[in-house]
């Protein structure tokens, strides 16, 4: 099974930050690998599929970057809607898996 | 607008068996992949399951294989999960999602339905 290992586990962060989280698969997944964003209580969003592409809807402060085993999520100037908790999902592998998920908090 | 509703979830004793739905509106649900996913109070994200347009393909997480049955009925445009022999650890909000293009994220989500194993 592929294991995918975010890091952070939690941060905390200003208003107007530029925010990186980093995934780590435990193999090579090409650019299968998507980041999700999930607030308290709500249901996880598409944020960027296929490792750098925006999903339709999501603000442009939201980039995704990387192949092979090493992806990163970019949020360039920090929102207060964007205090949630963060994942990431391979489907390279016929058995999917989520990170263990990065938690950005207000500073 | 494209919306899943989940179904079913409730208390349920360790050895027990429920089964889920997922009613999907303002789309056609044969048209898609679909999928289950987990998630633990407080903990993250679990991939459990999903299954293809006409039901030849499906895949389980080893953590459930054998115990969740997936399985969908096109024409009532819903999706089920059966689970059987529940364990304490199933104890977790079930979410029901669509599957999309050809890198096969999920971009459409239930709002999870509650089960709980306890005695």
């Amino acid at each position: 099974d592929i294991q995918l290992t975010q890091s952070p586990s939690s941060l905390s962060a200003s208003v107007g930050d530029r925010v990186t989280i980093t995934c780590r698969a435990s193999q090579s997944i090409s650019t299968y690998l998507h980041w999700y964003q999930q607030k308290p209580g709500k249901a996880p969003n598409l944020l960027i599929f296929a490792a750098s592409r925006l999903q339709s809807g999501v603000p442009s402060r939201f980039s995704g970057s990387g192949s092979g085993t090493d992806f990163t999520l970019t949020i360039t100037s920090l929102q207060p809607e964007d205090f949630a908790t963060y994942y990431c999902q391979q489907s390279f592998s016929t058995l999917y898996s989520f990170g263990q998920g990065t938690n950005v908090e207000i500073k | 607008q494209e919306q899943l509703v989940e179904s079913g979830g409730g208390l349920v004793k360790p050895g027990g068996s429920l089964r889920l739905s997922c009613a999907a509106s303002g789309f056609t649900l044969s048209n898609y992949y679909m999928g289950w996913i987990r998630q633990a109070p407080g903990k993250g994200l679990e991939w459990l399951s999903y299954i293809s347009l006409s039901s030849s393909i499906i895949y389980y997480a080893d953590s459930v294989k054998g115990r969740l049955t997936i399985s969908r009925d096109n024409a009532e445009n819903s999706l089920y999960l059966q689970m059987n022999s529940l364990r304490v650890e199933d104890t977790a909000v079930y979410y029901c999602a669509r599957r999309w293009g050809s890198d096969d994220s999920f971009d459409l989500w239930g709002q999870g339905t509650m089960v709980t194993v306890s005695s």
